[in-house]
Order: C-alpha cells, then sequence, then structure tokens
C-alpha cells in the first residue's frame, strides 16, 4: 500500500460525457501528479502540482483540466469524452517537487469511454 | 531532460539473475537515476535510485559506471513474480523525472 488513494476505481460512461478522478496523496506529501497510461502503452505524464500550485505540464488535453485544493488532495476532470481517453489514470504523491524522491502511485483509476 | 534508452524485453529464467542496462548519454551533472517496477494494472513502484558507483537494497542493486552514461539494474535470482515491466528515469529531482518512457518488459519463465 503506497498510501495514496485513488477513486474511483473503475468508471464507465459514453462519449462527450464528463467526470472526475479524485487523488488523496501520501499524509505529509506535497506534490502531487497525474498520469495516463493507454492499453500497452507507457506512463504519459499530464500534470504536476505542488502544495495547490500547478508546478509543470505534460501532455495535457484542453479538454482536460486539474487541481489541488488545500487540503493537498487533486481533481483530475475529463470533459467531452473520447473513445481515445479510456485508459488507466495514475496519481502519484511525493513529499517535494525540489529535492530527490520517489514517486509513491495510488492503484489508478480505470476509465472506459463507450 | 536526459532521454533514457532500454530494450523493449527481456526473458529469463526463474533463479538466474537479470542485468537491464538504461543508456543515458546526455545525463547533466545534477541528475539522479532512478527505477521504477510495475505490474499489470498497478501503479508504478520505486526501486533503486543511484548518483554513481554502486547501490544495493533488499530488492536490487544499480550499477552506474564513472561517464554516468549508462546504468545496470540488477535483479539477484529472479523469481515468476518478477515478470513486470522496468523503467529507467534521469532527473534532479521527483519534479522532473516526470518522463517514463516505454520501459523494459522482464519475461520471467519457469
Amino acid at each position: 500500500d503506497s498510501g495514496v488513494t485513488q477513486t474511483p476505481k473503475h468508471l464507465i460512461t459514453a462519449t462527450g460525457q464528463r467526470v472526475t478522478l479524485r487523488c488523496s496523496p501520501r499524509s505529509g506529501d506535497l506534490s502531487v501528479y497525474w498520469y495516463q497510461q493507454s492499453l500497452d502503452q507507457g506512463l504519459q505524464f499530464l500534470i504536476q502540482y505542488y502544495n495547490g500550485e500547478e508546478r509543470a505540464k505534460g501532455n495535457i488535453l484542453e479538454r482536460f483540466s486539474a487541481q489541488q485544493f488545500p487540503d493537498l488532495h487533486s481533481e483530475l476532470n475529463l470533459s467531452s469524452l473520447e473513445l481515445g481517453d479510456s485508459a488507466l489514470y495514475f496519481c502519484a504523491s511525493s513529499v517535494s517537487s525540489g529535492q530527490i524522491g520517489e514517486l509513491f502511485f495510488g492503484e489508478g483509476s480505470r476509465l472506459t469511454v463507450l | 531532460l536526459a532521454k533514457t534508452t532500454q530494450p523493449i524485453s527481456m526473458d529469463s529464467y526463474e533463479g538466474q539473475e537479470v542485468n537491464i542496462t538504461c543508456s543515458h548519454n546526455n545525463i547533466a551533472t545534477n541528475d539522479y537515476i532512478t527505477w521504477y517496477q510495475q505490474f499489470p494494472s498497478q501503479g508504478p513502484r520505486f526501486i533503486i535510485q543511484g548518483y554513481k558507483t554502486k547501490v544495493t537494497n533488499e530488492v536490487a542493486s544499480l550499477f552506474i559506471p564513472a561517464d554516468r552514461k549508462s546504468s545496470t539494474l540488477s535483479l539477484p535470482r529472479v523469481s515468476l513474480s518478477d515478470t513486470a515491466v522496468y523503467y529507467c528515469l534521469v532527473g534532479y529531482n521527483a519534479g522532473n523525472m516526470l518522463t517514463f518512457g516505454g520501459g523494459t518488459r522482464l519475461m520471467v519463465k519457469p
């Protein structure tokens, strides 16, 4: 158990819909990262937040947005969903954005768009 | 960010030692090398991290030559449960070790 909690674990929805994925980082971790992993693909970095502020941005689509709240949990919002958005979405956390350390990953949220 | 190159896949047998090499020719002075393991449908898990020479923990060793342009993850006496994808990352903090690349798919056979 990494200490990172993601909900929901599974989500099935239709094209055009909007969903919200939630992540609670490990206690004390200030940094949250979101990754997308499509079937048999590598992990694509989407976005990073540190203590409520956006710190780094990867290949995140304009239809996707995220935020980190004062209690440090984070939400990833996916809108106007397309079939190609079906993937595992992972959240990871780390103590800091500015020092060496490991990323602790959650178990992921599997999104299926029909 | 330093680009990494790893073999796409490797096969091994139970009980053997497995060495997975990662090339990172443009590694920067401040960069560390970190390896993660990922099982199907699970989040990656940290294995080991190092800067130079050799690092060993309870599950693996990491060998880094003096020029640091490559690194080798060594898994002693693998078992079937070591079948997974192994990722090599290079960067100087958790904030810039963001790109996982394709990883190496290790298959351990009985």
